[in-house]
């Protein structure tokens, strides 16, 4: 089955690292997927990696992909008060119908 | 490119009337999606196409929702008639190949 699992809510200080986690159940994933949504906003694309890969760094983000254990994370250095979002993690599966599948989203409240 | 396109940004109707909502794709992209978003059941799936022909549409939640893409470059969500449970934010999305970019969205308050 396919199912995708994020902490619902995670508060830093500015300037400090925030760490959002998510897991996710099928192992068939192809890419794997990280979106920021701001109040009122649509999703914004943040950074992907492929399922072959281990990590990918992207300025002040990093994806760290563990395989073995179906764990997701991105890594955010620095946090700004402009980073306060929610994030979504999604898996697009090897099905080619380039359907994602997305958790419920992680609060990121970043205070001064 | 100016992304996805979705208008009306909101949009605010009485319970029965007919909402439609309208979505342009980032050209060349040849998948599209609606999406709809609430506090209670997060982002689901509505319904997707593919060169303009509809590929899934088990995740609309009744008869009184339609899709249709009549070109590439357009597509409309219709509800009729509409119903206070309808309340939410529909987004649309567009690919090539696997990465989806959304609009803006659009927020449907139904009185």
């Amino acid at each position: 089955g396919e199912d995708v699992e994020q902490s619902l809510f995670l508060s830093v200080r500015e300037g400090d690292s925030s760490v959002i986690n998510c897991t996710y159940t099928d192992s068939s994933s192809t890419y794997l997927y990280w979106y920021k949504q701001e109040p009122g906003a649509g999703l914004q694309l943040l950074t992907y990696i492929f399922s072959n890969m281990d990590m990918k760094q992207d300025q002040r983000l990093t994806v760290l992909l563990n395989k073995k254990d179906k764990h997701l994370s991105l890594r955010i250095a620095d946090t700004q008060t402009g980073d306060s979002a929610i994030y979504f993690c999604a898996e697009i599966l090897r099905s080619g119908y380039s359907t994602l599948t997305f958790g419920k989203g992680t609060m990121l409240l970043v205070s001064p | 490119d100016a992304g996805v396109i979705q208008s009306p940004r909101h949009e605010v109707t009485e319970m029965g009337q007919e909402v439609t909502l309208r979505c342009k794709p980032i050209s060349g992209h040849d998948y599209l999606f609606w999406y709809r978003q609430t506090m209670m059941r997060g982002l689901e799936l509505l319904i997707y196409f593919n060169n303009n022909v509809p590929i899934d549409d088990s995740g609309m939640p009744e008869d009184r929702f339609s899709a249709k893409m009549p070109n590439a470059s357009f597509s409309t969500l219709k509800i009729q008639p509409s119903e206070p449970r309808d309340s939410a934010v529909y987004f649309c999305a567009s690919s090539l190949k696997d990465t989806q970019y959304f609009g803006p969205g659009t927020r449907l308050t139904v009185l």
